[in-house]
């Protein structure tokens, strides 16, 4: 079986700081997603990645960046982290697209003071 | 667009007690349905799927019916444990589309 490993675990950030959550996966999938994670709002895209070096913006991507330049990796920057925020981000990965499940990495929490 | 709607944020329930958690969707033609469950600390993990209508997905307890007369992809169990706790997210995806939609999740709580 394959695993997504998402780091850090925690991060914590200024307001105005450019902050970078990164994620890995080794079950050589082609497409991997970023989501956003509220409480009570359920899971948000923010961008995805059909394969290395591609970008699509999802439903949430401003504020955000993204990067794809290996197959097994996707990095996400919040460009300027604001004041009190809170949320966790989700890596995932799909071997097709739609029709089949994701595999979800375990999150990055984020803490804006 | 394509939508979820979850009815219940929270559920509260005894060990032993029915499950249902209701999910309704709306989507044209026939999408992909999902239930996922998420623990505490972790991401969300898949339960199963179903994509086709009176299709039954099930695993670990749980079973769900995709009815497209209703709409609806409600999730159930017979008897549940504490270790059942967590959050449920019901999620649609086509054949052919990236973007998955998820419902809002729902709480639940098992009281031994």
């Amino acid at each position: 079986g394959g695993i997504i490993t998402q780091t850090p675990k925690f991060l914590i950030g200024q307001e105005g700081q450019k902050l970078t959550l990164k994620c890995q996966q080794n079950f050589n999938h082609d497409t991997m997603y970023w989501y956003r994670q509220d409480s009570g709002k359920g899971l948000r895209l923010i961008y995805y990645s059909i394969t290395e070096n591609d970008l699509q913006k999802g439903d949430l991507s401003e504020g955000y960046d993204a990067s794809r330049e290996k197959k097994s990796s996707f990095s996400l920057t919040v460009t300027s982290a604001q004041k009190n925020e809170m949320a966790v981000f989700l890596c995932a990965s799909s071997i097709y697209r739609g029709s089949e499940r994701l595999f979800f990495g375990h999150g990055t929490k984020l803490s804006v003071l | 667009g394509d939508s979820v709607t979850q009815t219940e944020g929270q559920v509260a329930l005894s060990e032993e007690d029915f499950l249902t958690i209701h999910c309704n969707y709306s989507a044209s033609g026939y999408p992909a349905l999902f239930w996922y469950v998420q623990y505490p600390g972790e991401g969300p993990q898949f339960l199963f799927r179903a994509s086709r209508d009176k299709e039954k997905g099930s695993s670990r307890g749980f079973e769900a019916t995709y009815d497209k007369g209703t709409t609806s992809f409600h999730l159930r169990k017979a008897s549940v444990q504490e270790s059942d706790s967590a959050v449920y997210y019901c999620a649609l995806g086509r054949t052919g589309n990236y973007k998955y939609v998820f419902g809002a999740g729902t709480r639940l709580k098992v009281i031994a």
